[in-house]
């Protein structure tokens, strides 16, 4: 079983529809949790961190974490195509684990 | 701004060449993280560091070493370059005693011919 588990994709979602990722994570001492977007030829960048059972909002973006099902969400309001990327999910459990990423397509 | 520099963005090294990937970071971050991604392989921990002259294997280090005598540099080493090493290396490094968020460098495309 891997440490970190997203569906590869791609989704596909219309311009300002919500797009919605999810990932699993398989060690219970896990204690943070990130949302990263990596657009093609490009090095990942940091969207989201959460910490804490429940929901964060940053803007369109809002990550959802529930501990006890060892699941982490992402989602995205009114998506945009420029939103078109891949969205790796990661983890650190001492150390830092990253999911394959789900590759998201936003159609005009 | 966190700034995390790689020192190549593009390398062609021959098979059994000792190859060395520089990393530098400048917000005084303690943790520092290797990776190389791979089509549908996603990021792969190769090695990290928790503080100067400390080194952890991730989860494919064979092949690999490290080097970080300075906080703010960590070298990854491959001794003998082999085509299978061919890939996309990513250095990051974060904040705190077990980490926050990770920064990333604009990564090297290593090719080994």
């Amino acid at each position: 079983q891997k440490e970190v588990e997203q569906n590869s994709g791609p989704l596909s979602v219309p311009e300002g529809a919500i797009a919605s990722l999810n990932c699993t994570y398989s060690d219970r001492g896990s204690q943070s949790f990130f949302w990263y977007r990596q657009y093609s030829g490009k090095s990942p960048e940091l969207i989201m961190s959460i910490y804490s059972n429940g929901d964060k909002e940053d803007g369109r973006f809002t990550a959802q974490l529930n501990k006890a099902s060892q699941y982490v969400s992402l989602l995205i309001r009114d998506s945009q195509p420029s939103d078109s990327a891949t969205y790796l999910c990661a983890v650190i459990n001492y150390k830092l684990i990253f999911g394959s990423g789900t590759r998201l397509l936003v159609r005009p | 701004d966190v700034k995390v520099t790689q020192s190549s963005r593009y390398l062609v090294k021959r098979t059994g060449e000792k190859v060395f990937l520089e990393c530098v970071q400048d917000m005084d971050h303690e943790n520092m993280f290797w990776y190389r991604q791979d089509p549908g392989l996603g990021l792969r921990l190769i090695y990290f560091s928790y503080d100067v002259k400390m080194k952890e294997k991730g989860d494919i280090p064979e092949g690999y070493s490290v080097s970080r005598e300075k906080k703010e540099r960590f070298s990854l080493i491959l001794e003998s370059a082999s085509t299978n090493q061919t890939s996309m290396y990513l250095c990051a490094s974060s904040f705190g005693p077990k980490g926050t968020e990770a920064f990333f460098g604009q990564g090297t495309r290593l090719t080994v011919v």
